[in-house]
């Protein structure tokens, strides 16, 4: 069974025009992230949720904006997508904080034209 | 600050044979997790093994089994018995208080 879902898992979007990731999970975890992956890269920490608790990375661009409205739902929203925002977009989930084991979706895979 | 090295960007390994992936980690902190995660051409990030800092034992999870040796700061996996569905991007990752962090990843292609 599916525990951490995104979707779509291929979206594409045109330069400047605004675009929102989905992700859903079924574990209640109390913390969700988003992570950005370029080709043959590790992934890139953009930010997490704790709770309601929002915490950016310090060099995540302000493009790149965060919604949980609830526990299972987290969205990512690129408010101008640029050719370099071009990636794999994933979304994890975890328990806690820090130590404790994440759970990751399938992925979103962004295409800018 | 803390990081993570995986000195490897590609390894290959014949089907049925061990291979060992490499990873060292700095940090000054003292309680802390290592994880090796798996990520198959298809693309869903899963977990691997993880070992807790604070036992001295060696993680082991079938035909994975770290050798982590904390006054080194060395991390490594091996891989018994290699089989197709090994071939993957494996990431190390550390992981203390808020913070997560990844190794660049190794490319392991099992070879038949």
């Amino acid at each position: 069974d599916a525990m951490v879902i995104q979707n779509p898992r291929y979206q594409v979007t045109q330069f400047g025009k605004p675009v929102t990731l989905s992700c859903s999970q079924t574990l209640n975890h109390n913390v969700m992230y988003w992570y950005q992956q370029k080709s043959s890269q590790a992934p890139k920490l953009l930010f997490h949720y704790y709770d309601k608790d929002f915490n950016n990375e310090a060099d995540t661009p302000d493009n790149f904006q965060s919604r949980r409205p609830n526990t299972s739902f987290c969205f990512l929203d690129i408010r101008s997508p640029g050719l370099g925002d071009a990636a794999m977009y994933l979304c994890a989930t975890s328990r806690d904080l820090g130590v404790n084991t994440q759970y990751f979706g399938p992925g979103t895979r962004l295409t800018v034209l | 600050a803390q990081t993570v090295t995986q000195s490897q960007p590609e390894m290959s390994v014949q089907e049925a044979e061990t291979v060992t992936l490499s990873c060292t980690y700095d940090t000054s902190e003292n309680n802390y997790y290592l994880f090796w995660y798996k990520q198959p051409p298809s693309r869903q990030m899963i977990l691997v093994i993880r070992q807790e800092a604070y036992k001295q034992q060696n993680a082991t999870e079938n035909r994975f089994s770290v050798n982590f040796q904390k006054a080194a700061k060395s991390f490594s996996l091996k891989i018994s018995d290699s089989q197709l569905g090994d071939t993957a991007m494996y990431f190390c990752a550390f992981s203390t208080g808020n913070q997560f962090y990844f190794g660049t990843g190794t490319s392991l292609t099992v070879i038949p």
